[in-house]
């Protein structure tokens, strides 16, 4: 079974440029996560979706990111502007269903915002 | 708001010896919660989910307990090896999705 995929793997950019990221769930998961890791700390949750809707972007700060699900599949993850403070890991995951359900997350974007 | 904390500080242990690591949570009653490995570089990887109603789990060299009482989760790792060496995260997958910040584990020879 084919694990969940993401690029870039890694990604420079300057401050007040726009980057995206790309993810591709495991085949059949209706849910899929994107978190964002900062060095040192646990991923925090930036968006959940289930199927291409929205369930949770409470944490998501939508002056500059954005993000949409293609027909219920692939993700993508866009910041513009990147600031410094956006310099983090990006983590997508997926699971088969909402809660109580192993989620399998990619090996993550790792974003250098200079 | 619902948090969820563990040991900030890393744990140094001898190979054989049992690792124990703590997921406290607070301001909520999570119908489950998860474990995860991660290694540098690498997303985390799941190890064991435990469900409110259950007071142990096992798998293999692991096993967690859910403390309702005390809002406790203990991961313990049996007979560790420098192989277990990794940082890991608890997580709660019900209702608001929190991870901890995370347990660095380092196992010596």
């Amino acid at each position: 079974e084919a694990g969940v995929a993401q690029s870039p793997r890694y990604k420079i950019i300057e401050k007040r440029q726009s980057v995206a990221f790309w993810c591709n769930p495991i085949s059949g998961h209706a849910t899929l996560y994107w978190y964002q890791q900062i060095l040192g700390q646990g991923p925090k949750l930036l968006i959940q979706f289930q199927n291409n809707g929205v369930v949770d972007d409470s944490q998501l700060p939508k002056d500059r990111f954005s993000a949409e699900r293609l027909k219920g599949v692939d993700s993508t993850l866009k910041i513009q502007p990147a600031k410094l403070e956006d310099s983090a890991v990006y983590l997508c995951a997926s699971s088969q269903f909402t809660g109580g359900t192993e989620a399998f997350f990619g090996q993550g974007t790792r974003l250098t915002v200079v | 708001s619902q948090k969820i904390e563990q040991n900030s500080e890393a744990l140094n242990i001898q190979e054989g010896k049992t690792a124990t690591l703590t997921c406290n949570y607070t301001n909520y009653s999570p119908a489950y919660l998860q474990w995860y490995r991660q290694d540098p570089g690498r997303g985390p990887v799941f190890l064991l989910l435990i469900r409110e109603n259950e007071k142990e789990k096992r798998k293999e060299r692991l096993k967690v307990t859910f403390d309702t009482t005390l809002k406790q989760s203990l991961f313990h790792i049996t007979a560790s090896q420098p192989a277990d060496s990794a940082t890991y995260l608890c997580y709660n997958q019900g209702g608001k999705l929190i991870f901890g910040q995370g347990t660095e584990l380092s196992v010596k020879p």
